[in-house]
Formats: C-alpha cells, sequence, structure tokens
C-alpha cells in the first residue's frame, strides 16, 4: 500500500458525459500528479500540481481538467467524454523537496470505462 | 525530448533463475533518475528501484539490481531468484533533475515459469 488513494475504483459512463476522479496523496507529500495509461500504451504524464498550484502539463487534453485543494487533494475532470478516453487514470504524489531527487508513489487508479 | 525505450514486450525467466530486461533512453540532460516500477495484475505501480545518474554504483534492492551505463544511455534491470510473484509488467521511467514528469518506456511483460 502506497498510501495514495483513488477513488473511485471503477466508473463506467456514456460518451459526451462528465465525470470527477479524485486522488488524496499521501500524508506529508505535497505533489500530486494524474497519468493516463491506455490499453495499447504505456502512461502518459497529463498534470502535475504542487501544493495547490499547476507545476507542469503534460499530453492533457483540453477536455480535461485539474485542481489541488488547500487538503492536497486532487480531482481530475473529463468532460465530453469520447470512446478513446477508456483507460485507467493513475494518480501519484511526492514530497517535492526541490531536490529533484522526489520518488513518485502511486495510487491503485480509477478504471475509467466510456461505452 | 526525453524518450524512453523498452525493446521485449515480453520476457518468460524459470522459477529461481535470473533475467535482465532492458532499457535505453535518449537525453541531452547530465543529472537525471531513472526508476523501474512493477505493475502486477491488479495494475498497482510500485517502485522496484531508482538509480541517480551522478552515481556511478549500480543500485541493488535484494533480488533486484540495475546496470547503468550511462555514456550508453542504458539501464537494464536484473532480477535475481526469480519468485513467481515476480510476474507482473515492468516499466522503465526517466525523471531529470529539474524537471517534474516521469517519462516511462512501454512495459515488458515477465512471465514467470514453475
Amino acid at each position: 500500500d502506497s498510501g495514495v488513494t483513488q477513488t473511485p475504483k471503477h466508473l463506467i459512463t456514456a460518451t459526451g458525459q462528465r465525470v470527477t476522479l479524485r486522488c488524496s496523496p499521501r500524508s506529508g507529500d505535497l505533489s500530486v500528479y494524474w497519468y493516463q495509461q491506455s490499453l495499447d500504451q504505456g502512461l502518459q504524464f497529463l498534470i502535475q500540481y504542487y501544493n495547490g498550484e499547476e507545476r507542469a502539463k503534460g499530453n492533457i487534453l483540453e477536455r480535461f481538467s485539474a485542481q489541488q485543494f488547500p487538503d492536497l487533494h486532487s480531482e481530475l475532470n473529463l468532460s465530453s467524454l469520447e470512446l478513446g478516453d477508456s483507460a485507467l487514470y493513475f494518480c501519484a504524489s511526492s514530497p517535492q523537496t526541490g531536490s529533484g531527487t522526489d520518488t513518485q508513489y502511486f495510487g491503485p487508479g480509477t478504471r475509467l470505462t466510456v461505452l | 525530448a526525453q524518450t524512453v525505450t523498452q525493446s521485449q514486450p515480453e520476457m518468460s525467466v524459470q522459477e529461481a533463475e535470473t533475467v535482465t530486461l532492458s532499457c535505453t533512453y535518449d537525453t541531452s540532460e547530465s543529472d537525471y533518475y531513472l526508476f523501474w516500477y512493477k505493475q502486477p495484475p491488479s495494475r498497482q505501480m510500485i517502485l522496484v528501484i531508482r538509480q541517480e545518474a551522478y552515481k556511478q554504483q549500480n543500485a541493488t534492492e535484494n533480488r533486484f539490481s540495475v546496470n547503468f551505463q550511462k555514456a550508453a544511455k542504458s539501464f537494464s534491470l536484473k532480477i535475481s531468484d526469480s519468485q513467481l510473484g515476480d510476474a507482473a509488467m515492468y516499466f522503465c521511467a526517466y525523471r531529470t533533475n529539474t524537471g517534474n514528469q516521469f517519462y516511462f518506456g512501454t512495459g515488458t511483460s515477465l512471465t514467470v515459469i514453475p
């Protein structure tokens, strides 16, 4: 158990809908990262937040957005869902001490299925 | 741009034997970090081992060790005395010292044969 929690574990929805994925980082970790893992692809970095502020952006679609709240939990919002958005979405957290040595600890993931 | 390549989509090893998973990366950076993550059927991503590029000594964690060749930009994972529980997808990952995102390879699926 990494200490990172993600809810829900599974989500089934229809095209065109909007969903919210939630992540709680390890206690004390300030950074949260979101990744997408499709069936035939590796992990794709989406976005990172550090202490409430966006820090880095990867291959995140405009239909997707995220935020980190004062209690450091984060939410990833996916809207106008398409079949291709079906994937496993991971959240990871790290202490972000600023030294660049941070290791990311992954949550169990949320399996999103778009029908 | 940084890229991470895992050229072995699938590997298999007999229980108790040793297996080496390959990873190469491309970067112009001199200071960075490399990781191996394990993803078992539960899909949880588990950190296996980490290597700092400035360290010449190869990292070791129990039965897991790496062969880090900085000049060749190679970072292979050796699993000794393979166990059934080692069966999983293994991902190699790269991170710069200053950047915040990880770059992952496409993974190697390891099967352990009893």
